[in-house]
């Protein structure tokens, strides 16, 4: 039984398309994060929710909408995708916070 | 000074041999660091973490050596195993418990040859 699992796993969609990649945890954990990893693997916070409210926004396009309809669900939807936003996307949760993340296995995103 | 600066960018090690990589922070606010393990096609994995207050903890054949004063810690991979061969993260966090974040060092590549 997967802890974090999100969906879909691979998406290659062409420049200007609006996207969504869905996260899912079974955990019962509070907080819940996405997380873009470059190219060189460089992992950088995206966003963060704890119980459906968004905590953490770091200087993200505002093309980047995240949603939580409940504290076992993050979706990231994309608008208008660039190829600069060609990346792994990770999501993760916890339940004390910034302590033991799980991380979902990701969604490789190809804008082409 | 929200950073964390790993080293080297990638490792190559014997079977048998030590694994060690290095990270350095200069925030003194970060309070808890942790360590990943990835594999290709994977998320990132906790693999074992470590409280500024102390110096040394170990599990099994992974230690992390922590000095605060110098705000530099590092993985020590005992007895390498080419199944360790993974790229592994360095990370600090700070903030409050549920508002707080993971910084991620930049990574390293670990190969270990039979």
């Amino acid at each position: 039984d997967t802890a974090v699992s999100q969906t879909p796993k691979y998406l290659v969609t062409q420049m200007g398309n609006d996207k969504s990649i869905k996260c899912e945890q079974n955990l019962g954990h509070d907080t819940m994060y996405w997380y873009k990893q470059d190219s060189k693997k460089f992992l950088k916070i995206m966003f963060s929710y704890n119980n459906k409210e968004l905590i953490i926004n770091e200087t993200v396009p505002n093309r980047f909408s995240p949603k939580s309809p409940d504290k076992a669900h993050l979706n990231l939807h994309i608008n208008s995708l660039e190829l600069g936003d060609s990346a792994v996307y990770f999501c993760a949760s916890s339940q004390f916070g910034r302590y033991g993340y799980t991380f979902g296995s990701g969604t490789r995103l190809t804008v082409v | 000074q929200q950073q964390v600066k790993q080293s080297p960018q990638s490792l190559i090690v014997q079977k048998g041999g030590i694994s060690i990589i290095n990270c350095a922070y200069e925030n003194t606010a970060f309070d808890y660091f942790p360590w990943y393990q990835q594999f290709p096609g994977k998320g990132p994995a906790l693999l074992i973490a470590i409280r500024p207050d102390v110096s040394e903890k170990k599990e099994g054949r992974f230690t992390i050596s922590f000095n605060k004063s110098a705000k530099q810690f590092s993985l020590h991979i005992m007895d390498s195993q080419p199944g360790d061969s993974a790229t592994y993260f360095c990370a600090a966090s700070v903030g409050s418990s549920n508002t707080g974040k993971l910084i991620f060092g930049q990574g390293t590549t670990l190969q270990v040859k039979p």
